[in-house]
């Protein structure tokens, strides 16, 4: 097992149309959060998974997006409608139970035109 | 969520060792005090963390302060590849453990 992955890397997309993105885990994690980052800012927290359970999203999740882990293993995040301002690199990390240390991925790099 | 407290930009040279300060005069008894560190291009990845003592592991040492307002994050030889953005996070215990990253430290190291 190489780490979190993330699909696709990079996307562009126009104004109006829907993305998905996949987030796959280290093995046997049972946390799977994702975040968003912008230009020269830090990761801002989006939504929160235990196992196939959404327990926590920010309000920064507006009603265009949705997150769904059906299984408790990948996780997709979809937005839709994009808008301009969804341009942003979406990071997926994940963590064991127990442990509050968490793995980031490459993250998928969204660009809205 | 208490808040952290960190430079905006260090300088380092090759091979010393980079002491990267974070103030969180808000903490409270509960809050682990963690970093992660962003290389460019790359997803953040987990430096450390710790609760009261000081803590040592491969890639650095926390120091922590007595009264815990305040930490340090030490690099005892920066290295071309530590060139990163440096985030002090703290993270409730008992919490899901979302992180609430801030702006950072950005660190350069000249060779």
């Amino acid at each position: 097992d190489t780490g979190v992955s993330q699909n696709p890397r990079h996307k562009i997309t126009k104004r109006g149309q829907n993305v998905t993105f996949r987030c796959d885990p280290i093995s046997e994690h049972n946390r799977l959060y994702w975040y968003r980052q912008t230009l020269g800012q830090g990761p801002e927290f989006l939504t929160y998974f235990q196992n196939e359970a959404q327990l926590e999203k920010s309000r920064l999740l507006s009603d265009r997006f949705s997150a769904e882990r059906p299984k408790g293993s990948f996780s997709t995040l979809e937005i839709q409608r994009t808008e301009q301002g969804d341009s942003a690199m979406y990071l997926c990390a994940s963590s064991p139970i127990g442990s509050y240390e968490q793995y980031f991925g490459p993250g998928t790099r969204l660009t809205v035109t | 969520d208490a808040k952290t407290t960190q430079p905006n930009s260090m300088e380092s040279n090759e091979e010393e060792p980079v002491h990267l300060p974070c103030n969180h005069s808000t903490i409270s008894g509960t809050d682990y005090i963690h970093w992660y560190r962003q290389l460019p291009s790359q997803g953040p990845e987990y430096v450390i963390h710790g609760l009261t003592s000081n803590v040592n592991n491969r890639m650095a040492s926390l120091a922590i302060a007595e009264d815990r307002k305040s930490s340090t994050l030490i690099l005892h030889r920066a290295t071309l590849r530590d060139a990163a953005v440096y985030y002090c996070i703290l993270v409730r215990g008992g919490s899901q453990g979302n992180l609430i990253f801030g702006k950072g430290t950005k660190l350069s190291v000249k060779p």
